[in-house]
């Protein structure tokens, strides 16, 4: 099992470019997500999708769109891309999400970087 | 939402102990506690549901208590393999990460 793959690992964009970061799992999970990880703000939750079909807004969604393509996919867009918006990001799934829900597993992680 | 932890950073020896704490403004109904080395993805340590109760994972083991908004993670008889930045997590709707807490263990 390859467990959270992630694609790209690294990408540098110039301002007003877009891209599609890429997450695959393959455990089956249900719950999806979508986070971005800067200096001294620990991770912060941009979308996730609960359930094949479903999607919502995180802590910080301003700039990104999702969409779950399948139970196993959860890609995630940049359609004009900002300074602001360099950053670590970080995919993760677990089986469920909301009050109780159990562990999260995380992807590698995307280094973008915005010039 | 966010919850925050303390101390922010903390250098130890090996062998030495050390506690993390988390808070949260909102009711909290469970915790959950990440480690993260330099570079790499955030990896699961251990759940903590209503109860207050106490779990452990090797050396290392967190409380919980409901009541007063906190969860802390005790890392016993330190290893230079424990440093890395740890992350509480709390949910309320959705999933809030702490503001983490480096730490580093020097032999």
């Amino acid at each position: 099992n390859a467990g959270v793959t992630q694609t790209p690992k690294f990408q540098v964009l110039k301002t007003g470019q877009s891209m599609t970061l890429q997450c695959a799992q393959d455990m089956n999970h249900n719950s999806m997500y979508w986070y971005r990880q800067d200096p001294g703000m620990g991770l912060r939750l941009i979308y996730y999708s609960a359930s094949e079909g479903t999607t919502d807004k995180g802590e910080v969604p301003n700039g990104y769109n999702v969409s779950r393509l399948n139970k196993r996919e959860f890609s995630l867009r940049l359609e004009s891309a900002a300074p602001s918006q360099t950053s670590v990001y970080f995919c993760a799934s677990s089986m469920l999400t909301g009050t109780g829900a159990p562990e999260q597993y995380f992807g590698p992680g995307t280094r973008l970087t915005v010039t | 939402q966010q919850p925050v932890q303390s101390p922010q950073a903390v250098i130890l020896r090996e062998g030495e102990d050390a506690v993390i704490n988390c808070s949260s403004s909102k009711a909290l109904y469970s915790v959950h506690w990440y480690r993260q080395k330099h570079g790499e993805a955030p990896v699961f340590l251990m759940i903590l549901l209503k109860g207050g109760e106490q779990k452990g994972h090797e050396k290392i083991s967190a409380s919980f208590n409901e009541k007063k908004q906190q969860s802390s993670l005790y890392l016993t008889a330190s290893q230079l393999s424990y440093s890395g930045t740890y992350f509480c997590g709390t949910e309320d709707n959705q999933f809030y990460f702490g503001t983490g807490t480096s730490l580093t263990v020097i032999p």
